[in-house]
């Protein structure tokens, strides 16, 4: 079975544009999960899709949004980037619940120039 | 809110010798507990996780985690690190409400394994 497939890996754009990401959970699986990764913070929580519902949210500012499709792939967007927005966005799925484990992506590195 | 912390910001072994990372939890529940393990510009991969049940969990890569409701702990063990266990390892708590998947992860502790 196929992983966790996020595009594109590398990304590199400059403040004040927007981007972007994709991600494609394993078949079958409902549940995708948005996290940023940075030295300064480390992993925190974005937001979770669930049947094209946003079923849970971090605290990140209102820039940062996302969707989820009918066939459970997901998009995240970033407007107005900022410098501090350089980070890995690590995308994971599940089926449903919050027993189940969440499987990562390889994530993509956005860099903000 | 729930909390994780992971003490150790790095820890060198030599190879053969045994390995504990620390992890403490804050949750006012019963909580689902994880330990992932990243590699350099690669994604989180699961070692092990706890759901309930057995406190002593095994997982892939020969490690190995016990939970302690007590001390609010789950450590991460293995008794003989190979050099391809460098790496950074989390530790993280997912709510157990039913209704939502969320992951919080503690700030990581680097691997590292001299030969």
């Amino acid at each position: 079975k196929a992983g966790v497939t996020q595009t594109p890996r590398y990304l590199i754009k400059t403040r004040g544009q927007q981007v972007t990401l994709s991600c494609s959970p394993i078949s079958g699986h409902r549940s995708v999960s948005w996290y940023q990764q940075t030295p300064g913070q480390g992993l925190q929580f974005l937001f979770e899709y669930f049947s094209e519902t946003q079923r849970n949210k971090g605290n990140f500012p209102g820039r940062f949004s996302g969707r989820q499709f009918s066939n459970s792939r997901s998009e995240m967007n970033v407007s107005t980037l900022e410098l501090g927005d350089s980070a890995l966005y690590l995308c994971a799925s599940s089926f449903a619940t919050p027993k189940e484990t969440q499987y990562f992506g390889p994530g993509t590195r956005l860099l903000v120039l | 809110a729930q909390s994780v912390t992971q003490p150790d910001i790095h820890i060198t072994v030599s190879e053969g010798a045994s390995l504990e990372l620390r992890c403490n939890y804050s949750y006012g529940a019963t909580p689902y507990l994880f330990w992932y393990v990243q590699s350099p510009g690669q994604g989180l991969q699961l070692l092990l996780k706890y759901f309930s049940g057995d406190t002593l969990v095994q997982g892939i890569k020969g490690f190995e985690a016990e939970f302690k409701r007590s001390q609010s702990s789950f450590n991460l063990r293995k008794p003989s690190v190979h050099w391809s266990d460098a790496a950074e390892y989390f530790c993280a708590v997912g709510l157990n409400t039913g209704t939502a998947s969320k992951l919080t992860f503690g700030t990581g502790t680097r691997l590292q394994v001299t030969l």
